[in-house]
């Protein structure tokens, strides 16, 4: 069966300090892909990136970076120099590839509330 | 593109009541899903549409549960005989097959809260 473990509940930061968000998985398959979702105050789930497990290249997107490494099966989320408008709950999920397609059924974390003080 | 809609974004009812949940999706996605999120929890997977065919549905759909989609645009999700352990967000987010992000777009959502 799948498996996302978020450990941390809650992080508190200060504006613009770096904070990187723990995520550990769980899964049979040899194929699967691993998301992030950010879900602010008003409660709509945005998506900020999907890695397939053939892909173990770290990503960087503006402040935001991935680190995913098969060996721990780990697929952390790092903030560099947070903002206020960061804070929000941020979600971990895995999918199968399975014949519906990669989309499918996504297995959510718990979440990690994070929160930017100014 | 007006993003996935969902109603009533809120809804009270007795134990005992039927509810029913509204969702139109992204209009050129052929893919949508149900997802509960109870606080403090991540989303679950309920069920998962292909145009008008039901793919899968989780274990954690009853049978006091039913979704459709019957033209494969909007979907209804509906629970019979609500219970209070059904208070929850309800999560509609669509996708369109095919595409490489796997990048699924949700609603905001509908509460319920069961008294």
């Amino acid at each position: 069966a799948q498996k996302v473990t978020q450990a941390q509940t809650e992080i508190s930061v200060v504006e613009k300090e770096d904070v990187t968000l723990d995520c550990v998985y769980e899964t049979r398959d040899t194929t699967y892909y691993l998301f992030w979702y950010k879900q602010p105050p008003s409660g709509e789930l945005v998506f900020l990136i999907r890695r397939n497990s053939f892909d173990e290249q770290n990503e960087i997107s503006g402040r935001y970076s991935w680190n995913f490494q098969k060996s721990t099966s780990s697929f952390n989320f790092t903030i560099t120099a947070s903002q206020v408008v960061d804070s929000a709950v941020y979600f971990c999920a895995l999918s199968e590839a399975g014949y519906t397609g990669a989309n499918s059924k996504l297995t959510f974390g718990k979440g990690i509330t994070l929160s930017v003080r100014p | 593109d007006t993003g996935v809609s969902q109603n009533p974004r809120h809804k009270i009812t007795k134990r005992g009541q039927n509810v029913t949940f509204r969702c139109d999706p992204i209009s050129e996605h052929n893919r949508l899903y149900w997802y509960r999120q109870t606080l403090g929890q991540g989303p679950e997977f309920l069920t998962y549409f292909q145009n008008e065919a039901q793919l899968e549905k989780s274990r954690l759909l009853s049978d006091r549960f039913s979704a459709e989609r019957p033209k494969g645009s909007f979907s209804t999700l509906e629970i019979q005989r609500t219970e209070q352990g059904d208070s929850a967000m309800y999560l509609c987010a669509s996708s369109l097959q095919g595409t490489n992000t796997g990048e699924l777009f949700f609603g905001e959502g509908s509460r319920l809260t069961v008294l």
